[in-house]
């Protein structure tokens, strides 16, 4: 089955710095490629996504870049503020484009 | 977003018991999902539906059953609780897409802290 690993678990960078969290999926059908922001005790939200047919996709601060020769995604934040602190998770389509599997997360910690 | 709504918030149980967890949207959409959320793990896949007539299961479906008594509702039933089923549960809505756009963006509820004692 698919399985989505995201590097790194924890991110500690300064305010302004830029932060970059990285996945990789083993499903080569995997076609949609959404990026969730979740805030403590806080539902997950949508921050970005991105589709196969597409190589980036950029947001203000926000950027993901995605490799399907090497099958893996990236997200980039950029003049990062302690309000972007949270957990982000990554996450690839399964089956062949149906439900999500999703990266175990990486804490994002922004101090001023 | 309220359009997704879980009930019950918070649930304390003992071992045993049968639990339903509810999930009700008003957004419309055809497609619901359940994921449960243990620390470090992210958010795995139990069931999903994409449609009245639709079940599938996820990536950790043993313990759980689900039903889709509506487009707008979908449960999580625990017939016999376990401690290891102790987490935080969201329930997710999508959009049906078409062609390249078939996947849609998921909007989750604000989730049911379930503990199993």
């Amino acid at each position: 089955g698919e399985n989505v690993e995201q590097h790194p678990s924890t991110l500690s960078v300064q305010e302004g710095d830029s932060a970059v969290i990285k996945c990789t999926y083993s499903d080569s059908a995997s076609n949609y490629f959404p990026w969730y922001k979740q805030e403590l005790g806080k539902r997950p939200q949508l921050i970005i996504d991105i589709r196969s047919n597409v190589g980036e996709k950029k947001d203000q601060r926000i950027a993901v870049t995605l490799n399907k020769t090497a099958k893996h995604f990236s997200l980039h934040i950029t003049e990062t503020q302690p309000e972007d602190s949270a957990v982000y998770f990554c996450a690839a389509t399964y089956q062949a484009g149906t439900a999500l599997i999703f990266g175990k997360g990486t804490t994002l910690s922004v101090s001023s | 977003d309220a359009d997704v709504t879980q009930t019950p918030r918070n649930r304390i149980t003992k071992t045993g018991k049968r639990i339903m967890l509810e999930c009700s949207q008003t957004k419309g959409h055809d497609r619901m999902y359940w994921y449960r959320q243990d620390p470090g793990l992210g958010l795995r896949l139990i069931y999903y539906s994409f449609d009245v007539k639709d079940i599938n299961k996820g990536e950790i479906s043993d313990g759980y059953s689900v039903s889709r008594q509506a487009q707008a509702k979908f449960s999580l039933s625990l017939e016999s609780a376990i401690p290891n089923q102790t987490a935080l549960y969201f329930c997710a809505t999508s959009g049906r897409g078409t062609g390249e756009v078939s996947n849609q963006p998921q909007h989750f509820g604000d989730g049911t802290r379930l503990s199993i004692l």
